[in-house]
């Protein structure tokens, strides 16, 4: 079955560039979704099919894929940023969800 | 405004069937490309899809639990329910419903999450 995984720990200053990538045999192919998860809260939606934001959802987030990676980058982050950051492609109809990795913002 | 909700029992002993309930607004099931999912999240861990349910009445069930897992919807009253059976202590999670739809030609997943319901299994 395809699996994807997480780095478990990214951490960033406020103001500066986080990354946080996903891996995957060939996730660039598939389209690729991110979540983020605020403590005790429900995950929300961040970028879907790669690249695009929904509406609500700060220009400083961003998406890219290229061959086995996906990347969530957050510009200028904000202590409110800080968070659990979940990917997600599919595997046909299967949904697969990386392990999380977890945003300090110090 | 687009809203989920589930609800369920908090409590299942070992070896009962749980049956949760999404009661959903703001959209119809029977628009075309519409889909309501279970995703469950064990405290402290990631999120695990279950199953889904499109808006022609196609399901589709996790490999791992597809033999626990029944799902179904009820257009009239803006429902899905999830039965899971044989339940077990490694059950125990938050149990999340979620809407995904198509969107100007494109499949945006779990773009609205209910809120989770907690469900512990324990004798």
């Amino acid at each position: 079955s395809y699996e994807v995984s997480q780095a478990p720990s990214v951490s960033v200053s406020p103001g500066q560039t986080a990354n946080i990538t996903c891996s995957g045999d060939a996730l660039g192919d598939r389209a690729t979704y991110w979540y983020q998860q605020k403590s005790g809260q429900s995950p929300v939606l961040v970028i879907y099919r790669h690249t695009k934001r929904p509406s609500g959802i700060p220009e400083r987030f961003s998406g890219s894929s290229s061959g086995d990676t996906a990347t969530l980058t957050i510009s200028a982050t904000q202590a409110t940023d800080e968070a659990d950051y979940y990917c997600q492609a599919w595997d046909s109809t299967n949904v697969v969800f990386g392990g999380g990795t977890k945003l300090t913002v110090l | 405004q687009v809203t989920l909700k589930e609800s369920g029992p908090a409590l299942v002993k070992p070896t009962q069937t749980l049956t949760l309930t999404c009661t959903f607004s703001g959209f119809s099931l029977t628009a075309s490309g519409m889909r309501v999912s279970w995703i469950r999240q064990p405290p402290g861990k990631a999120l695990e899809g279950l199953a889904h349910i499109d808006w022609d009445d196609n399901k589709f069930y996790s490999t791992s639990l597809r033999t626990r897992l029944t799902i179904s919807k009820d257009t009239s009253k803006n429902q899905v329910v999830l039965t899971m059976t044989n339940m077990d202590p490694v059950d125990t999670a938050t149990y999340y419903c979620a809407r995904s739809r198509t969107l100007g030609g494109d499949w945006v997943a779990f773009d609205v999450w209910g809120q989770g319901t907690m469900v512990t299994v324990s004798s």
